[in-house]
């Protein structure tokens, strides 16, 4: 069975900082790999996915986040943060076992961008 | 736009109640979830739901049940509430057949409060 591990539960950077988000996942073969941003009260919201091709995704708001392979790592960056970017980030990781037809997430990452 | 409607945006009841929460998504999708999001567990798959009347156990569906008898609409069932079932519940759905990776859409989430 697939895992997603985010190690930092609580992350805080200054505004116009870069941003790097942690995601560690466990599956046998090449997974799908998802990140999710959710601002407070509100569902949650594609930022980037990888499935295959090229390693370094580009997504929404400036977003791109890395497949890395030998380190079962998927890390999301952003090279200025801005206020808005405050929210709860979620790595997720899909499979093609089409007995599990859903995602599993990690526990999520509270960004907080101080001014 | 997808958009999947969760129509209880938040709700308190009582123990040993029973509790529908319900959701509708318009884009025709055949898969439909429900997660549990707590803090510090991300979202956890509770059940879901890849044809109308068709439904599977996610990782935590004890206490829970759902019901598909049309395509868009999807019911998550707390057969008697207790108050560790306090917790926020988003709904999402995708396209179908089996999992592809397809970009999953949520709701915006039902806050539960068990009394």
């Amino acid at each position: 069975a697939q895992s997603v591990t985010q190690p930092d539960i609580h992350i805080t950077v200054s505004e116009g900082a870069s941003l790097e988000l942690r995601c560690n996942y466990s599956y046998g073969a090449t997974p799908y790999l998802f990140w999710y941003v959710q601002s407070p009260g509100q569902g949650l919201q594609l930022l980037l996915k990888y499935f295959s091709g090229d390693t370094l995704v580009q997504g929404i708001k400036g977003f791109e986040a890395e497949f890395k392979r030998s380190q079962s790592s998927f890390n999301l960056r952003k090279p200025s943060v801005h206020w808005s970017d405050a929210a709860e980030y979620f790595c997720a990781v899909g499979t093609m076992d089409t007995g599990r037809r859903a995602l599993t997430f990690g526990s999520g990452t509270r960004l907080q961008v101080q001014p | 736009d997808v958009k999947v409607t969760q129509s209880s945006r938040y709700l308190v009841k009582r123990t040993g109640e029973k509790v529908f929460l319900e959701c509708v998504q318009d884009m025709d999708h055949e898969n439909m979830f429900w997660y549990r999001q707590d803090p510090g567990l991300g979202l956890r798959l509770i059940y879901f739901s890849y044809d109308v009347k068709m439904k599977e156990k996610g990782d935590i569906p004890e206490g829970y049940s759902v019901s598909r008898e049309k395509k868009e609409r999807f019911s998550l069932i707390l057969e008697s509430a207790s108050t560790n079932q306090t917790s926020m519940y988003l709904c999402a759905s995708t396209p179908g057949g089996s999992f592809s990776g397809n970009t999953i859409y949520f709701g915006e989430g039902s806050w539960l409060t068990v009394v």
